[in-house]
Formats: C-alpha cells, sequence, structure tokens
C-alpha cells in the first residue's frame, strides 16, 4: 500500500495566519491527490482534486500544490470556519489511502 | 444537488455481519460518470478507505478487508450497500458512503455518515 504522511499532526494558528500543510507518499502518485476538510461529527469536504485544482464553492484562499510524491496545502489567510482537520488522500493506486490528518486550532 | 444517506443497524455482535445502505438522490447511480464508495472513520482516528463500486458491477476493495467486505448495487432503488462480516470491536467505526467523480478521481458528494458498534 502506499503510506500517505501529512505534517504537523498538528497546528495552532490565529485568524489570517498563513498556514502550509504538507502530504508525501511513499511512492509515485503523480498529481492524484486530493485534499478534504472535516469538522467534528460531520463527513470530509473536498476541497481539492488533482493535486491543484480548487472545487467549486472553496474560497480561493485555499491552494494546493505538488507532485510526485510532495505535495502542499496552502490556507493564505485563515478564516473562523477553516479551524478543522484536513486530509490528504491518493488516488493513484489502490488501496486508496489517506493522511493522518493534521487538526488546525486555535 | 446530489445527497446521500447511509442506513442500516448502528449495534452488530462480534462474529456476524454488518449492513448498510446507501440512497443516493439528486442523480442517478447508473451515471457511467460515478464510481460509489464506503469510507470508514473510528472515533477521533483517520480515515480508511474501504472500496467502491462502478455500475457495471465492478469493485475494487482494500485487501485489509478483502476476505470479508462485499459491495453491491441497486439501481432500481438508486442505491448501494456495504457487507462486512466476521465482525470484531475493531469494526467499530463511523461509515460513510460517497461518489467518486471519474473526472475528478477524488471523493466528492459524501453521506452524513452511520456509526456502527460491534459488541454484544
Amino acid at each position: 500500500d502506499i503510506q500517505m504522511t501529512q505534517s504537523p499532526s498538528s497546528v495552532s494558528a490565529s485568524v489570517g495566519d498563513r498556514v502550509t500543510i504538507t502530504c508525501r507518499a511513499t511512492q509515485y502518485i503523480s498529481t492524484w491527490l486530493a485534499w478534504y476538510q472535516q469538522k467534528p461529527g460531520k463527513a470530509p469536504k473536498l476541497l481539492i482534486s488533482d493535486a491543484s485544482r480548487l472545487q467549486s464553492g472553496v474560497p480561493s484562499r485555499f491552494s494546493g500544490s505538488g507532485s510526485g510524491t510532495d505535495f502542499t496545502l496552502t490556507i493564505s489567510s485563515l478564516q473562523p470556519e477553516d479551524f478543522a482537520t484536513y486530509y490528504c488522500q491518493q488516488a493513484n493506486t489502490f488501496p486508496f489511502t489517506f493522511g493522518p490528518g493534521t487538526k488546525v486550532d486555535l | 444537488q446530489v445527497h446521500l444517506q447511509e442506513s442500516g443497524p448502528g449495534l452488530v455482535k462480534p462474529s456476524q455481519t454488518l449492513s448498510l445502505t446507501c440512497t443516493v438522490s439528486g442523480g442517478s447511480i447508473s451515471s457511467g460518470s460515478f464510481f460509489w464508495s464506503w469510507i470508514r472513520q473510528p472515533a477521533g482516528k483517520g480515515l480508511e478507505w474501504i472500496g467502491r463500486i462502478f455500475i457495471s458491477g465492478d469493485t475494487k476493495y482494500n485487501p485489509s478487508l478483502n476476505s470479508r467486505v462485499t459491495i453491491s448495487v441497486d439501481t432500481s432503488n438508486n442505491q448501494f450497500s456495504l457487507s462486512l462480516n466476521s465482525v470484531t470491536a475493531a469494526d467499530t467505526a463511523v461509515y460513510f458512503c460517497a461518489r467518486e467523480s471519474v473526472a475528478v478521481a477524488a471523493l466528492d458528494y459524501w453521506g452524513q455518515g452511520a456509526l456502527v458498534t460491534v459488541s454484544s
């Protein structure tokens, strides 16, 4: 299986901060990477697909980059509604696998 | 707007079979543009991909569960289902159904999740 790692595992930030989350795959996955946001008690929400494609309705302060094995999710100016856990997921090879998550809190 | 809703027993006894159904509304499950997936999340932990099905019946499963899991589709009711047999306490989790868009290769619509507890 392709293992996904994320760093940091948690980050404390303030409104207006720039936050960067890194995701790394143990094998080459091209750009078959998605980012999700999950709030407590809710289902994950797709933010970005294909490593950098912002989903419709997702604020432009979210951006994704990377290819191969190293990827980043950036929130350019953190808003109160962005406090959540973020997961990356590879869709290059079965079984699809998720990173362990990065919790963004105050 | 596509909506997915999980349903099924919230409590299953050890060694028995966990069965969940996902009802899709706002779109046809017979569309060739989507896969229909199951993901689970134990309390306080991360996400685990269980498997997916295409309308043709083609399935892919997580090898960690492969021998115990079956995903099926019911086009007449616009539903797809998960069956996981020989469950143990380790299978206790919130189970999500989701749609994977072929176009974006990502899970773009999710159900709200169903908590299934395995306990005697």
